[in-house]
């Protein structure tokens, strides 16, 4: 079955850097169609897009966080990698990695979410 | 302020039916296929309807969805207090070039 988990720092400084790493497993990232998204959540708040990236390397990102945002594969290590620069305490929040299906426009499986602060 | 507007909250009694909508524009609802989320208290978002009426496996047809125009519709029966939770619709966005996800604002059902 598809699993995924979102693993990085819990807590980052203002200005900072932040990378998260999404492990998968039960797909592979070279399967035409597949994507995995990146999803971040604020306490109390809802959910923002933030990137995709699809099988063939293409890479889509929230217009407004693009400028912060690169999101890169590791197909052999299953894994998913989105960094933000710039760090600044609105950016506290869950952040969710989560499997899109090469038919269809969805995200079907989702990791439980890595809660990032950012606190000085 | 979300592309997608869905009400902040909705609330129903045990065994009653509840709708919950999301309108967007062309852009996005209008050309696209919309899907739902339901989110329980401290976990994960997790699908409930995909391709704007299409249930995952697992999911109970007591869910369902519906898409009209530039707008969509979750609706769910026989309501059970465990279906207590926030709800997100979402969708792909055209309206740029490289295009973009969206979600709804989220809805909270409460089951009285």
């Amino acid at each position: 079955q598809i699993t995924l988990k979102e693993s990085g720092p819990t807590l980052v400084k203002p200005t900072q850097t932040l990378t998260l790493t999404c492990t998968f497993s039960g797909f592979s990232l070279s399967t035409s169609g597949v994507g995995v998204g990146w999803i971040r959540q604020p306490p109390g708040k809802a959910l923002e897009w933030l990137a995709l990236i699809y099988w063939n390397d293409d890479k889509r990102y929230s217009p407004s966080l693009k400028s912060r945002l690169t999101i890169t594969k590791d197909t052999s290590k299953n894994q998913v990698v989105l960094t933000m620069t710039n760090m600044d305490p609105v950016d506290t929040a869950t952040y969710y990695c989560a499997h899109r299906p090469p038919l269809g426009m969805s995200f079907d499986y989702w990791g439980q979410g890595t809660l990032v602060t950012v606190s000085s | 302020q979300s592309v997608l507007t869905q009400p902040p909250s909705v609330s129903a009694a045990p065994g009653q039916k509840v709708t919950i909508s999301c309108s967007g524009s062309s852009s996005n609802i209008g050309n696209n296929y919309v899907s739902w989320y339901q989110q329980l208290p401290g976990t994960a978002p997790k699908l409930l309807i995909y391709d704007n009426n299409k249930r995952p496996s697992g999911i109970p047809d007591r869910f369902s969805g519906s898409k009209s125009g530039t707008s969509a519709t979750l609706g769910i029966t026989g309501l059970q207090t465990g279906d207590e939770a926030d709800y997100y619709c979402g969708t792909w966005d055209s309206s740029l070039s490289a295009g973009s996800w969206v979600f709804g604002g989220g809805t909270k059902l409460t089951v009285l």
